[in-house]
Order: structure tokens, then sequence, then C-alpha cells
């Protein structure tokens, strides 16, 4: 699915240093979102858009930033890393509440 | 807010005999309910997905049964095959301040042994 891309693809950082995920979809989707995925949780929502300027939190938004200034583009900051956050980060794309969303291949970040 | 429990976390089968991951929501509202397959390394692909007018969807060797009044929904496989081996999710929508978010269960592990 060349049409969701992540960069990076692994980031390697230590405690307290700001980190930027990005995420570019080419679909023109409305909606856009942000999981992490740790073993034994699954997928939980960080921050997800329903369009460009519009962004809210999900079920673990504590320590991230989002923003989306272009319908295409949605990054995910995160402003001091913790060792908490070393996890695997998907960013994903829709239509809407009741539509497949296609996720982009996953960052693997470590906090060391 | 929405609790989606997923049982088991982990499943063995021979090549051939059947596979059935179970969900379990909470939120009545509930009206979607899809299904996600994770290979090894890889990011997660819808397979399958459910709504609430419906008590059954198949497809092909795939299908998902909801009961909506005891609030849980299945997934079955027949004939595995050792490509099915992957992590499957179920997911819930729970409304909250304009949309439906996701709520993912944990995942069930599943191994198709030749």
């Amino acid at each position: 699915d060349a049409g969701i891309t992540q960069s990076p693809r692994y980031k390697i950082t230590e405690t307290g240093r700001q980190v930027t995920l990005m995420c570019h979809q080419t679909w023109s989707h409305s909606y856009m979102f942000w999981y992490r995925q740790d073993l034994g949780h699954g997928l939980r929502l960080i921050y997800y858009s329903a369009a460009a300027d519009i962004t809210d939190k999900g079920e673990v938004p504590d320590g991230y930033v989002v923003s989306r200034s272009k319908t295409e583009n949605f990054p995910l900051t995160l402003e001091s890393a913790t060792r908490s956050q070393t996890s695997v980060y998907f960013c994903a794309s829709g239509q809407g509440s009741y539509n497949e969303q296609f996720f982009g291949p996953g960052t693997r970040l470590t906090v060391l | 807010g929405e609790n989606v429990e997923q049982h088991p976390s982990t499943l063995s089968v021979q090549e051939g005999d059947s596979a059935v991951i179970k969900c379990t929501y909470s939120d009545s509202a509930s009206n979607y309910f899809p299904w996600y397959k994770q290979e090894l390394g890889k990011r997660p692909q819808l397979i399958i997905d459910i709504r609430s007018n419906v008590g059954e969807k198949k497809d092909q060797r795939i299908a998902v049964t909801l009961n909506k009044t005891a609030k849980h929904f299945s997934l079955h496989i027949t004939e595995t095959q050792p490509e099915d081996s992957a992590v499957y999710f179920c997911a819930a929508p729970h409304f909250d301040g304009g949309y439906n978010k996701l709520i993912f269960g944990a995942g069930t592990r599943l191994a198709v042994h030749p």
C-alpha cells in the first residue's frame, strides 16, 4: 500500500529528546490516526484527525502532540521522550467512522 | 468508555482445522465490528467487517457472527492454512465527541501447523 507511508521506519533516541514521526497519505482520506502497538495491549489510539486543522485525543494522548496543516500529512511529536514510549507506532487513514482504516508500515521507536 | 475483550490470546491448530476467536464489547451503541489481520512484521489489514443490521457475514473461508444482545462477535476461519498464521484483532467503535473511535482488542496469535 504505497498510498500511506511513515518515516523513519526505525528510530533510536534518548530520554528527554524530542522526536517527530511522519505520516503521509495520497488518498485524500479525511481521517487520519496514530496508534501505538505494545505486546498485550493491541492497538491503542493516541490521536486522530477528522480533517485538516481538526485533531482530538484518543485513549493514550499524554506525552504526544499532533498537527494537521495539510490533508495528506499527520506528524506525531514526542516532546520529551520517555522509555515508556518505546513502541511500534502505526499511522492510519480512512474515510469515516464505519470505513476501513488503511495502516502505514509502522515506525519502531526505541527510547534509551 | 468502550472495553473490548478478546479471547483466546493464543491459538494453535492443525492445518485444515477450524479456528474461532471471540470478542466482547461493552458499548451497546456500537454497530460496526471489523477484524484486522497482522502478519509478522507487517501492518494490520482489514479482512472482514460486520454491521449491526446482520447477524453473520461470510467471505470464502472466513466468517463473522454478531450477537448484539449478548454484545459479542466472533471470527471463524475454516480449513485453516499455514498462511492464516498471524495476529488477529477485533475492534468496536466508541462514540466520543463527534467520532466513533475504534477500540481494538488485545489480539489473538494464531499458529497453523502443517
